[in-house]
């Protein structure tokens, strides 16, 4: 199995709501990522899990919680979003982020839309 | 810091020509670097990748990349496009010092038209 996983492929919510994103992988990855994209723009890096520990925070809000309950698993907690929190989130998985080489693979998104 | 800098935001060819998407990264210490395609409403796919060896790297589906130290650059090519290619490029460099970031170029629309 070579994929990332990705649920739901869409989501719309309330900016009173709570929602998670999840993001699952079988290659036996120890990197797991969430990224931010906006349309037409390159992904931004929100958190780095790595051996299942927060390694890499990039000063997202706090309305954004990820949690990594295990080596295969990733999800990112949503709580009280904003309508410009509206975006593609993707998650990726690389191998292992102490050796030198990380390929990057990532799943093909959830697509948020807060209203 | 590093820094990738894509130099067209567009670029409209028509179905069979050549094309060429342009790179260049910003530092000359060791580097990993990557070319990733998005399609419509889709994630991001790794098109192509340099990690060490030859400075030229195929895809499967007829893209190419060459390696230039010298000049900092790692261009994307390929020789006849098809209506599918069209899509968003994304170059990418990762210092081999700190592996867990990319850093990416703002992207290339390639738009294929008949």
């Amino acid at each position: 199995d070579t994929e990332v996983t990705q649920t739901p492929k869409h989501l719309v919510m309330g900016m009173t709501n709570k929602k998670s994103l999840k993001c699952e992988q079988h290659m036996g990855h120890r990197a797991m990522y969430w990224y931010k994209q906006k349309a037409k723009k390159p992904p931004e890096l929100m958190f780095v899990y790595s051996y299942e520990k927060l390694s890499i925070n990039e000063s997202v809000p706090s309305r954004f919680s990820p949690e990594c309950p295990n080596s295969s698993l990733l999800n990112l907690h949503l709580h009280a979003l904003q309508p410009e929190d509206s975006a593609l989130y993707l998650c990726a998985s690389s191998q292992d982020p102490t050796g030198g080489f990380n390929e990057q693979f990532f799943g093909p998104g959830t697509r948020l839309t807060v209203l | 810091a590093q820094s990738v800098t894509q130099l067209d935001s567009q670029v409209p060819v028509f179905e069979e020509a050549p094309v060429e998407l342009r790179c260049n990264y910003s530092s000359s210490v060791s580097v990993y670097l990557f070319w990733y395609v998005q399609y419509p409403n889709q994630g991001l796919q790794l098109l192509l990748k340099y990690l060490s060896g030859s400075t030229l790297v195929k895809s499967i589906n007829g893209f190419e990349a060459e390696f230039n130290k010298s000049q900092t650059s790692f261009h994307l090519r390929k020789p006849s496009v098809h209506i599918s290619d069209t899509a968003e490029y994304f170059c990418a460099v990762s210092d081999a010092g700190n592996n867990r970031k990319l850093i990416w170029g703002l992207g290339t629309s390639l738009a294929v038209n008949p």
